[in-house]
């Protein structure tokens, strides 16, 4: 079993270029998460799903959009990238979120926006 | 906002010793987890532990809460060169499994 991957694992945009960051996940988990990692802080939720078909905001979900047509695949969008948004992008997935679950990482996306 | 905190910030340890760091938080919770994250890669989960329990082990792992103080620890004994790492606590409070993470505790482990 793969786990969690993504791609790309490296991309250079510039400002107001769009892109698309993809989250696979092969455990059959219902739950899906999207967070980013920047420097002295911690991880921040961006949007996560609760199984094939929805989603929901986290904590910082502006500028990001997500889509989850597949229950194997998470979609994070960013339509117009701003430098800000430079970080690193990860996903995680879990089997339910009942009572506290552990969650399975992807190796991450690291997005510079110039 | 970030919900726990880690305390300290980098701690420097050799080999063989026993490694503790700290988390608070600030609101109630369900459950606390640690996870790990080497230089560069994705974080690995290594304990959970329920707002029920009071303490929890795996392997060389102790962790411990504290729902009246709001706080948690991870104690690593004996480390090993391997442990160098980021560690960081993350808070659950909900029924969609979302957890808040703090800023981590980097570890060094010299041989």
């Amino acid at each position: 079993n793969a786990g969690v991957t993504q791609t790309p694992k490296f991309r250079v945009l510039k400002t107001g270029q769009s892109m698309t960051l993809l989250c696979a996940q092969d455990m059959n988990h219902e739950y899906m998460y999207w967070y980013r990692q920047d420097p002295g802080m911690g991880l921040r939720l961006i949007h996560y799903s609760v199984g094939e078909g929805t989603t929901a905001k986290g904590e910082v979900p502006d500028g990001y959009n997500v889509s989850r047509l597949k229950k194997q695949n998470f979609l994070l969008g960013l339509e117009s990238a701003a430098p800000s948004q430079t970080s690193v992008y990860f996903c995680a997935s879990s089997y339910s979120g009942l009572a506290g679950n552990e969650q399975f990482f992807g190796p991450g996306t690291r997005l510079t926006v110039l | 906002s970030q919900q726990g905190e880690e305390d300290p910030q980098a701690l420097s340890i050799q080999e063989g010793e026993n490694a503790t760091m700290n988390c608070s938080y600030k609101t109630s919770i369900n459950n606390l987890q640690w996870y790990r994250q080497n230089s560069g890669r994705g974080l690995v989960h290594l304990i959970l532990i329920r707002s029920n329990e009071r303490e929890k082990h795996s392997g060389r792992l102790r962790v411990t809460l504290d729902t009246s103080k709001k706080s948690s620890s991870l104690l690593i004994t004996a480390s090993r060169a391997a442990d160098t790492a980021s560690y960081f606590c993350a808070t659950g409070r909900d029924s969609w499994g979302k957890l808040q993470f703090g800023a981590g505790t980097q570890v060094v482990v010299t041989p």
